[in-house]
């Protein structure tokens, strides 16, 4: 299994370009997850899903946007960059269901806009 | 809001010495709390997690306890390695759909 893996690694944009980050598993996880992390900072939860089809606004969704059309896959939207999005993103995911469970983590991406 | 938060920023220990990470949380109803470890430049990796209803569990090397009294959490390593060097994060579960809350991190160095 390759886990969890993101792609790209690193990306600069400029203010007011949009890209998509691509997130995939292939743990067979329901439950995948978008943090973004600031410099010197914890994770901030941006958006998760509980399954395909369904996904949900965590902390930090302003400025961004998510789909899950299939188990695999959770990309992260992002329509108009701005400076304040510049940040390490971290794709995760999860069994899922009932209690609680491991999360396990991408190897990021580090976006920054200028 | 509620929120995890952690005492120390940075800990350097000697090598072989045992290394004690603290946070103190405030939502009271979450159900697990887990500790993740984040090497530079990769993602965290689980640790140990506890749930709430035990104050005490045991891993390799590591041991994490909980009071929720005071509502403060610990993280300790024995025998620490020049490889326990991290950010080391607290987080607490929250309920619907596994999320996460994280803490802002504590830097652990290890001197040889």
């Amino acid at each position: 299994n390759a886990g969890v893996t993101q792609t790209p690694k690193f990306r600069i944009l400029k203010i007011g370009q949009s890209m998509t980050l691509q997130c995939t598993q292939d743990m067979n996880h329901n439950y995948m997850y978008w943090y973004r992390q600031d410099p010197g900072m914890g994770l901030k939860l941006i958006y998760y899903s509980v399954g395909a089809g369904i996904t949900d606004k965590g902390e930090v969704p302003n400025g961004y946007n998510v789909s899950r059309s299939t188990t695999e896959d959770f990309p992260l939207r992002l329509e108009l960059a701005a400076p304040s999005q510049t940040s390490v993103y971290f794709c995760a995911s999860s069994p899922g269901g009932g209690n609680y469970n491991e999360q396990f983590f991408g190897p990021g991406t580090r976006l920054t806009v200028l | 809001g509620e929120s995890v938060g952690l005492h120390l920023p940075t800990l350097s220990v000697q090598e072989g010495d045992n290394s004690i990470i603290n946070c103190a949380y405030s939502n009271s109803a979450s159900d697990y709390f887990i500790w993740y470890k984040q090497e530079s430049g990769k993602g965290p990796q689980f640790i140990i997690d506890i749930r709430s209803n035990m104050d005490k569990r045991q891993g390799q090397r590591v041991t994490v306890l909980l009071n929720k009294t005071v509502k403060h959490l610990s993280l300790q390593i024995a025998a620490t390695q020049p490889g326990d060097s991290a950010v080391y994060f607290c987080a607490e579960n929250m309920e619907y759909g596994n999320k996460l809350v994280f803490g802002a991190g504590t830097i652990l160095r290890v001197k040889s």
